[in-house]
């Protein structure tokens, strides 16, 4: 069975700090991964994608960079955090990326507060 | 550009009443429709989806009906429990890119 796994689980944060987020799926090889950013009560906005290691490509931007250093994980990170990072950080995968079947798996999201 | 609209951002139901919560879409693609739920404090999951027009499709009590005539994949059920009570997104499969509604919060009192 799959499993995707987050930490931290939350993340309290003063602006200007550094902040990073990791995701580890286990139980599927080369999946597609996702990073999307929730505000409280609010839509998911796609922030990251990744097909393959190494590779990442960006949807919007938002002061955020992720990198896909192993085939099972993927990071999201800031030099410097904005009050506007605060919200629920939910990495997904998929495994039929470019197809209109294409279904998310999310983690269990990371919650972000910045001070 | 593609879209998807949710019109009713909070829906308060009494247990056991019939509920239809809204999803409409605009799509250049052949549409794929999804809906998610959310419950509180955790990740979204997939509710219920299809691409096939005309043809109801069911989960867990839940159902929803593509109508590509009229752009719409509305969900419903027809007695809500108090274990609906979450956040519902519809979601449109965009090319490669999965576009979410606004979400609507079900909130069902005893």
């Amino acid at each position: 069975a799959q499993t995707i796994h987050q930490w931290p689980v939350a993340e309290i944060k003063a602006v200007g700090s550094p902040l990073s987020l990791g995701c580890t799926i286990k139980g599927k090889s080369s999946p597609n991964l996702y990073w999307y950013w929730q505000a409280t009560g609010g839509t998911l906005q796609q922030l990251f994608y990744s097909i393959t290691v190494g590779q990442v490509e960006s949807v919007v931007q938002l002061n955020l960079s992720a990198s896909r250093p192993k085939d099972d994980q993927f990071i999201l990170s800031t030099e410097k955090l904005l009050l506007s990072h605060s919200g629920f950080y939910l990495c997904a995968w998929s495994l039929d990326w470019g197809t209109s079947a294409e279904t998310l798996y999310f983690g269990s999201g990371t919650r972000l507060t910045v001070l | 550009g593609d879209s998807v609209t949710q019109t009713e951002g909070l829906v308060t139901l009494t247990k056991g009443l019939p509920v239809m919560l809204n999803c409409t879409y605009q799509t250049t693609y052949s549409p794929f429709l999804f809906w998610y739920v959310q419950h509180l404090n955790e990740a979204p999951k997939l509710l219920l989806k299809s691409s096939t027009d005309n043809k109801r499709t069911e989960h867990q009590g839940f159902y929803a009906t593509l109508h590509k005539s009229s752009s719409s994949f509305h969900l419903q059920k027809s007695s809500v429990q108090l274990s609906d009570s979450a956040l519902y997104f519809c979601a449109l499969n965009s090319g490669t890119y999965q576009r979410f509604g606004t979400g609507t919060k079900l909130q069902v009192v005893p």
